[in-house]
């Protein structure tokens, strides 16, 4: 079976232009959750989607934002790209919300966003 | 707000000898994940340890969590280059007043194996 997939795998955008990225769950699963990783530093959460709700987010700015489809794929949006914006974005799905069940999120391979 | 340290950060050590990575997280939580994670991929999901006094092994790495000291470890034994890497502990708390579960990670631990 096919594992949570990205897109694209890099990316490089000047400063104040906008970027999205790409994701697509394991078959079955239908939360997304979408992590920022900085150069040396732990995945940090920005948004959970279930079932094409926004569940919550962590601790970003409304430059960031996603959206869930139908088929459960999701998007991550950023706007007015900084340079402190460059980072790994992963994607994680899982069947069900951790604490409704699921027993852990799977990570995509990431996308490499370089802002210059 | 919860944190999660990891400790040490940095580690080199040869192979064939033991060590322990500890992680201590600030709430409540009975969940805890260990991930490892080589330069430039993805997580790659080692452990999930879901109750006080869960213990999981695979091969040379041993997992445990305390829930009440609010501890966890990863023991390696006898190392073996194979295993440098960074690896990561992570608890999961609910956000914006309980809609979701994200993962809230520690800073990782750099571990490097000598020959």
């Amino acid at each position: 079976d096919a594992g949570v997939t990205q897109s694209p795998t890099h990316l490089i955008k000047t400063r104040g232009q906008h970027v999205t990225l790409r994701c697509s769950p394991i078959s079955g699963h239908k939360s997304v959750s979408w992590y920022q990783q900085v150069l040396g530093q732990g995945p940090q959460f920005i948004f959970q989607y279930y079932e094409k709700e926004e569940r919550g987010r962590g601790n970003f700015p409304d430059r960031f934002s996603a959206r869930q489809f139908p088929n459960y794929s999701s998007e991550l949006n950023v706007n007015a790209l900084l340079l402190g914006d460059s980072a790994l974005y992963l994607c994680a799905s899982s069947l069900t919300l951790l604490r409704q069940g699921a027993y852990e999120q799977y990570f995509g391979p990431g996308t490499r966003l370089t802002v210059t | 707000e919860l944190k999660v340290e990891q400790n040490p950060l940095f580690l080199s050590m040869q192979e064939g000898k033991n060590y322990t990575i500890y992680c201590n997280y600030s709430t409540t939580s009975d969940r805890l994940y260990w991930y490892r994670q080589d330069p430039g991929k993805s997580l790659e999901s080692l452990f999930v340890l879901l109750s006080n006094g869960a213990v999981k092994q695979e091969g040379r790495l041993m997992a445990s969590l305390d829930t009440k000291a609010r501890l966890s470890t990863l023991h390696i034994t006898a190392a073996v280059h194979d295993l440098s890497a960074t690896y990561f502990c992570a608890v999961d708390i609910m956000y914006s007043g309980g809609g979701a579960d994200g993962l809230t990670f520690g800073k990782g631990t750099h571990l490097i194996i000598q020959p």
